[in-house]
């Protein structure tokens, strides 16, 4: 299987909260990322946490960790139709060099 | 004023051609990074340089050669097109050991 797992899609009504949810395998993992990808555009990096870390909020991001099940969630509160994009989780594993693996993409689609 | 920059955008060629994509950053980062989206939108790393060194080549064929002229500049040749080459080639920076890479806009290549 894949080293970083996420849901394909999710859907949710805007004003909702989404919340789209990420598994990786390698505990050496010192940080998570989360990246957004809107039709053909690059990505872009939303938020990041280190692998010490429980919580992390921005504005109306949150991301959980739970290091033990090794599980990654982002939370979007007041979810806007702008927020319809592909997220990706990703994981550093080693402190070097910040090659990330990537997760497949979970696609957010937001309807009025 | 663009972060990390790549040319071109779209990329259309025939099997069997030799092509290549140019990659540029003005970040002063120290790393760069060749990443490949296949069609189900799945992002694997194909190559890092480090200062202007190799120093990860993820089991991708020796047609793919990248070329790293000076620190601000990453390109990608690719021999003998096939059609399995068509993808979305990302290119990323970030500083050594760092906790942020930036990706360029993405070059769709297709091939024919």
């Amino acid at each position: 299987g894949e080293d970083v797992e996420q849901s394909l899609f999710l859907s949710v009504r805007e004003g909702d909260s989404s919340v789209i949810n990420c598994t990786y395998t390698d505990s050496s993992s010192t940080y998570l990322y989360w990246y957004k990808q809107e039709p053909g555009a690059g990505l872009q990096l939303l938020t990041y946490i280190f692998s010490n870390m429980d919580m992390k909020q921005d504005q109306r991001l949150t991301v959980l960790l739970n290091k033990k099940d090794k599980h990654l969630s982002l939370r979007i509160a007041d979810t806007q139709t702008g927020d319809s994009a592909i997220y990706f989780c990703a994981e550093r594993r080693n402190s070097g060099y910040s090659t990330l693996t990537f997760g497949k993409g979970t696609m957010l689609l937001v309807s009025p | 004023d663009t972060a990390v920059s790549q040319t071109p955008k779209y990329l259309v060629t025939q099997m069997g051609n030799d092509k290549s994509i140019k990659c540029e950053q003005n970040l002063g980062h120290d790393t760069m990074y060749w990443y490949k989206q296949d069609s189900k939108k799945f992002l694997k790393i194909m190559f890092s340089y480090n200062n202007k060194e190799l120093i990860i080549n993820e089991t991708v064929p020796n047609r793919f050669s990248p070329k790293s002229p000076d620190k601000a500049h990453l390109n990608l040749h690719i021999n003998s097109l096939e059609l399995g080459d068509s993808a979305v080639y990302f290119c990323a920076s970030g500083p050594t050991g760092a906790n942020e890479q930036f990706f360029g806009p993405g070059t769709r290549l297709t091939v024919l």
